[in-house]
This record gives structure tokens, sequence and C-alpha cells, in this order.
């Protein structure tokens, strides 16, 4: 079984547009992550929820929304798609929310055209 | 500005030679270190985690931290071709939460 998940692994739109991404982890941990990973591969934080609650919410342009449902899961919604939104995003997942180690999922490939 | 300074590289070696990654990091009062390989077109896998002072080895894989001098290394020993991917440092900042923050990664070339 896959720890962490990630839907769609790939998604081409176009300007302008809306899209989700959704992430579901099985290991039972308590803290769920938004990543995002630039063309030079620059790997930066988000987002992170701690038990459904907002714990960490750094420098992004509020068209991008997560939302957590339950601690296993972490949605992340971005409106009006922009050309430099394309990057991969990586969800990621640690037992607690202070100095454990994260794991990720498999990214999604965001292209805006 | 919290940051993690790595050598982008390539960094070239033989088959079966010793491989070191350095790290650089600028909050005295970190708390957690972390090596993460990522290959071309995939997610970052965690191959080693390090909290204190000294060396931590793990098959081939050697983490070393100094926190005094805010820098921590990797070395992998007998280096494979299969080793050829790119080296991410990451660290927890303090201030609580488990914000990790990565380095640019330093590409690994192994060749035969």
């Amino acid at each position: 079984d896959t720890a962490v998940s990630q839907t769609p692994k790939y998604l081409v739109t176009q300007m302008g547009n809306d899209k989700s991404i959704k992430c579901e982890q099985n290991l039972g941990h308590d803290t769920m992550y938004w990543y995002k990973q630039d063309s030079k591969k620059f790997l930066k934080i988000m987002f992170s929820y701690n038990n459904k609650e907002l714990i960490i919410n750094e420098t992004v342009p509020n068209r991008f929304s997560p939302k957590s449902p339950d601690k296993a899961h972490l949605n992340l919604h971005i409106n009006s798609l922009e050309l430099g939104d394309s990057a991969v995003y990586f969800c990621a997942s640690s037992q607690t929310a202070r100095y454990t180690e994260a794991f990720f999922g498999q990214g999604t490939r965001l292209t805006v055209v | 500005q919290k940051e993690v300074e790595q050598n982008s590289g390539p960094l070239s070696v033989p088959e079966g030679a010793i491989a070191s990654l350095n790290c650089t990091y600028s909050d005295r009062g970190s708390q957690s270190f972390f090596w993460y390989r990522q290959y071309s077109g995939k997610s970052p896998e965690l191959i080693m985690f390090i909290y204190s002072n000294g060396d931590k080895e793990d098959g081939r894989f050697t983490a070393q931290l100094n926190k005094a001098s805010q820098y921590v290394s990797l070395l992998i020993r007998d280096s494979q071709p299969s080793d050829s991917a790119t080296y991410l440092c990451a660290v927890t900042f303090s201030g609580g939460y488990n914000k990790l923050i990565f380095g640019a990664g330093t590409r690994l070339a192994v060749h035969p």
C-alpha cells in the first residue's frame, strides 16, 4: 500500500482555471504538508496542517487554499491558475509536528498553458 | 532568512569510491537534519536523519553533524551507479514546528 498518495499525478490546464490536488496518507501521522518544487528543483514548503489545524502558512498567494477534512487527508485548491504556478507539488506527512522526518507522495506535475 | 546551502554539483565519482556531500545551515538553533535522495522525476526519499553531533552510520551511508560549525555531511561508501541522483539536505529550524527547509540539492553522478 502506498503510504502517501496524491492525485492526479499529472495536471495540464489553461490559465485562469481552478484546480484541486488531493492527498491521503495511511501512516497514521498527525501532520501533513504541501511543498512546491519549481523548475530549478528547489523544494519549498507552502502549508502544514497538524490534526486538521493549519500551523504553517508560508508566503503563498491567497489563490492557494489548503483544506484538511481529517488528519489523513490534505487537499490543495488553486484558483485562477497562472503560468508561474507550473511546478511539481508534493504532499508529505510526518508523525508529529516537531522535529520528525517527513515522507513524500509521488508528486503532482502541474502545467499551466 | 533561514538558509540551507549545498554545492549544486555535479559531483562526479568513480564506481566504488567514497562520495562526500556537504551542507551548511544558517540557524544555530537547528535541531534536526535530514538527507533525502531524489531521482529524476521522482519524489524525495529519506535516507538518513541525525540529531546529535557526531557520526551516524547506516549501511553504506554515514551522516556527520557538527553543530558548532553548522554543517552536516553525507558520505556514501562504495558508490554505485544506482546512487546517481540529487541529494537534498533538509534542516528543521528552531521555533517549534517541523518546517523542513531544503537546500537546492547536490547532483551526484557515479560513473562505472
